[in-house]
């Protein structure tokens, strides 16, 4: 069964600054996909990012970027230049290639950025 | 272009009782996956629906149970109502290209479900 692990339940970062989100999985597929999702209080689930497990190049989306390392399950999502609009719940989530649109979801991170 | 849409937003209940919740897919969906969200907690996967039918589900009781209509909308049903069933219902859909589910989900802002 795969896992996913955010360790760190709560961040703060100050605007402007850069703050990387932690988030480790367990999985014995070799072909998978990763996600961020952000949840702002308005609790609608926001696409961030998104990697294939297939590629090596890390994926970026403007402010946003990861850090995959597929040997050590690891996948961390480092955002620059901080927002007050970044405040939000995020959550790193697991799926499977193939036939599947099941979502594994780690605990979450709370992110707060303070002006 | 609407997104995925919700209904109710808020929902009391008390133990016992039943309760249906209601999902709209984004335009252009066909599969819809429903999930729990207990407070402070990720999302749990309840189950998926395609082509009307059930194609896979989480580790849930059949007291969960859930209905896709010909227009891709769903239904999740949930009967005897415990206190423990108090969470966030997501819904998110996704379209089917070729043999394999599209990899990206949209999720709608959910029902807050409170059972007392």
């Amino acid at each position: 069964a795969q896992t996913v692990t955010q360790s760190q339940p709560e961040m703060s970062v100050q605007e402007a600054e850069t703050v990387t989100l932690s988030c480790t999985y367990d999985t014995s597929e070799s072909n998978y996909y990763l996600f961020w999702y952000k949840q702002p209080p308005s609790r609608q689930m926001i696409l961030v990012i998104r990697q294939e497990a297939y590629k090596q190049q890390n994926a970026t989306e403007n402010r946003f970027s990861v850090n995959f390392q597929k040997a050590a399950k690891s996948f961390s999502l480092k955002i620059s230049d901080s927002q007050l609009g970044d405040t939000a719940m995020y959550f790193c989530a697991f799926m499977k290639n193939g036939n599947t649109g099941k979502l594994i979801f780690g605990q979450g991170t709370t992110l707060q950025v303070k002006p | 272009d609407a997104g995925v849409t919700q209904s109710p937003t808020h929902l009391i209940k008390t133990r016992g009782q039943q309760v249906t919740l209601r999902c709209s897919p984004k335009s252009g969906h066909d599969t819809v996956s429903w999930y729990q969200q207990a407070l402070g907690q990720g999302p749990q996967f309840i189950f998926q629906y395609y082509e009307e039918e059930e194609r896979q589900r989480g580790n849930f009781p059949d007291r969960f149970s859930g209905h896709q209509f010909p227009n891709y909308s769903s239904e999740l049903n949930v009967n005897a109502l415990l206190l423990g069933d108090s969470a966030l219902y997501l819904c998110a859909s996704s379209a089917y290209s070729g043999d394999r589910v599209q990899n990206i989900q949209y999720f709608g802002a959910g029902t807050r479900l409170s059972v007392l």
